[in-house]
């Protein structure tokens, strides 16, 4: 079966310093990867998808940047955060062996920046 | 642009049936998904819709008309665990899918 996972589980950093956020993902191979934020009480804002190693596409402009340095294995980073990069960040991967593309989501980082 | 609208909450009574309305307008449309997101955690996958119709799953149905752009879900025998945000997702092309702002969903007794 396959499996997601996400840490760490809570973060608190204090605004300028740098964030990596990790996603590794079990018994699948090639799958879509995505990160997404959910500010409180808000719906998911898609920030990076991945359809392979190293294809990364960005949707929002901003602070954050993504990688993909093995098949799953999928990294958020960021060299300066932000007051307004705190959120509820999760993963989440996607393939077709189940006939649709729903995507499984991992537990997710909450993270406070402070 | 991409937009997705639902309403932000409802509230219905246990063993009652509630429909959660989606509209969407798209560049692109490959299939609709509903999820489910208990308050703290990460969304769960409900239904899926590529085809005009309804989709039977146990107590949830979901429907679509893609002419319209509009999909609802329906939750029948309402229990108090189905207290939740709802969100409707499109997927639009490309493996990439935009979610809706999510329905919030109270069952009281």
């Amino acid at each position: 079966s396959q499996t997601i996972h996400q840490w760490p589980a809570t973060l608190v950093q204090p605004v300028g310093s740098p964030l990596s956020l990790e996603c590794t993902v079990e018994g699948t191979s090639n799958p879509n990867l995505y990160w997404y934020r959910q500010a409180a009480g808000r719906g998911l804002q898609l920030l990076f998808y991945s359809v392979g190693i190293g294809q990364i596409s960005s949707e929002v402009p901003q602070n954050l940047s993504a990688s993909r340095p093995q098949d799953r294995q999928f990294i958020l980073s960021s060299k300066k955060l932000l007051l307004s990069d705190s959120g509820f960040y999760l993963c989440a991967w996607s393939g077709l062996a189940y006939g649709t593309y729903e995507q499984y989501f991992g537990p997710g980082t909450r993270l406070t920046v402070t | 642009g991409q937009n997705i609208d639902q309403p932000t909450e409802m509230t219905a009574t246990e063993g009652a049936i509630v429909q959660i309305n989606c509209t969407y307008q798209t560049s692109g449309f490959n299939g609709l998904f509903w999820y489910q997101q208990h308050a703290g955690e990460a969304p769960t996958f409900l239904s899926y819709n590529v085809l005009d119709g309804l989709e039977e799953k146990g107590r949830f149905s979901s429907f679509l008309s893609r002419s319209k752009g509009y999909s609802y879900l329906l939750l029948k025998e309402l229990q108090m665990k189905d207290s939740a945000s709802y969100l409707c997702a499109v997927e639009v092309g490309g493996f990439k899918t935009i979610f809706g702002a999510g329905t919030r969903l109270f069952v009281k007794a």
